[in-house]
């Protein structure tokens, strides 16, 4: 069975900081990974997605994430804050076919001044 | 926006009665998720429909039920509703049975009192 594991509940970082939110996953098979951003009083939102290819990816709002298989790890960064992206971040997991989509349990992600 | 329609946006109820929630998923998209949110479970993927079949069910109780009708949409329906049953509900769809990308509605937030 597919898992992730995100490390940090909540992560706080400075306007202008590197942003890194860590996600290491547990799969039988070549994995699928996303990562998704949930906004106060919204729905889920698809950051960026790795299924094959390129290790590393890039998203939306400047984020990108790189996949390491020998690390089983698909870590999220962006090199500079913003407060805009305070938010909830989970990364998740599928398998292939029609496995479902497997999420972690969230990071929180606090952006001060 | 991303086009994924819940209704209601909240849910006031109380122990043992019985709710529906209501998804109509983007247009074009033939598969429907249904997930639940809370503090303690975080994100748990409960069912998912495609073109009206389910294809996929994860942890959802015996007293939850759902549907995808021939127009596409897809309703929960949750029953003898008991306290740990407050949530927040979200519907998710995708084109296709696969659930690469997932674009997810606002949710239903649900308050057992």
């Amino acid at each position: 069975a597919q898992s992730v594991t995100q490390l940090g509940s909540h992560v706080s970082v400075s306007e202008g900081a590197l942003v890194l939110l860590r996600c290491n996953y547990s799969s039988s098979v070549p994995p699928y990974l996303f990562w998704y951003v949930q906004y106060p009083n919204q729905g889920l939102q698809l950051l960026l997605k790795y299924t094959t290819g390129a290790t590393l990816v890039k998203g939306i709002n400047g984020f990108e994430a790189e996949f390491k298989k020998s690390e089983t790890s698909f870590h999220l960064t962006k090199p500079s804050a913003h407060m805009s992206d305070a938010a909830e971040y989970f990364c998740a997991v599928r398998g292939t076919g029609f496995q479902k989509l497997v999420f972690g349990t969230g990071t929180r992600l606090l952006v001060s001044p | 926006d991303s086009g994924v329609t819940q209704t209601p946006k909240h849910l006031i109820t109380a122990t043992g009665q019985r709710v529906t929630l209501r998804c109509s998923p983007r247009s074009g998209d033939l598969s429907v998720y249904w997930y639940q949110q809370s503090l303690d479970q975080g994100l748990q993927f409960l069912i998912h429909y495609y073109n009206g079949e389910e294809r996929a069910k994860g942890n959802i109780l015996e007293r939850f039920s759902a549907q995808q009708f021939p127009d596409l949409h897809s309703e929960l329906n949750l029953s003898s509703l008991e306290l740990g049953d407050s949530a927040l509900y979200f519907c998710a769809s995708s084109v296709g049975p696969a659930n690469e990308k997932l674009f997810f509605g606002s949710g239903t937030q649900l308050s057992v009192l």
